[in-house]
């Protein structure tokens, strides 16, 4: 019950085209769902997040949205760039009980120019 | 300044071998944590501090040792460890555990010969 599912693993697109990576959870403690955004070599930046009391949350081309009855929700980035080659990773954690940021799997991200 | 600093940037050790990772911030945080990443994997919680006490431990083997000396520092001290523990070791702060966003270093990358 601790999982978040995250799909695709990988995901190949072209530059202007708009990536969407999926998550999935099933803890309704959930409370908070950071986005990550990695490059090799690099740790984890906080990338976008969202609580569940909103639908969707935008900043720059980056946009969450979030099914809080479906208990899933996305990240698309809008305008990809080859720049935005990197790990993504989405998370989830709760304000209270285990206060642990779990992690989905990870989509490795490539825009090719 | 949202800046985690962690040294060494690379270790190699050998498994009779002790050394230490080091972590560093100035955030005014008061939670610190710990996080062990495998080569395309998402990182998986190792101990987090909150103020300055240790607020889990997941059940990571003894040859790790964690240290906080003070708000603004945090050590790994590494004892015979295994060639399975060569993986990126990352730090992270965030204003308190739980919900707060968690800004992390760039990791130490270690291989156990």
């Amino acid at each position: 019950q601790q999982q978040v599912k995250q799909s695709p693993q990988s995901l190949i697109v072209q530059k202007g085209g708009i990536p969407i990576i999926n998550c999935a959870y099933e803890n309704t403690a959930f409370d908070y769902f950071p986005w990550y955004q990695q490059f090799p070599g690099k740790g984890p930046a906080l990338l976008i997040a969202i609580r569940p009391d909103v639908s969707e949350k935008k900043e720059g081309r980056f946009t969450i949205s979030f099914n809080k009855s479906a208990k899933q929700f996305s990240l698309h980035i809008m305008d990809s760039q080859p720049g935005d080659s990197a790990t993504y990773f989405c998370a989830a954690t709760e304000s209270y009980g285990a206060q642990k940021l779990v992690f989905g799997q990870g989509t490795r991200l490539t825009i090719n120019p | 300044d949202t800046e985690v600093t962690q040294t060494p940037k690379h270790l190699v050790m050998g498994m009779t071998n002790k050394k230490s990772l080091k972590c560093e911030q100035h955030m005014g945080h008061r939670a610190m944590y710990w996080y062990k990443q495998k080569a395309k994997k998402p990182p998986e919680l190792m101990f987090v501090y909150s103020y300055e006490k240790l607020s889990i431990n997941e059940s990571v083997p003894s040859r790790f040792s964690p240290e906080c000396p003070n708000s603004s520092l945090l050590n790994l001290h590494l004892h015979a460890l295994q060639p399975e523990d060569s993986a990126l070791y990352l730090c992270a702060s965030s204003q308190r555990q739980g919900v707060d966003i968690q800004y992390f270093g760039a990791g130490t990358r270690l291989s156990v010969l």
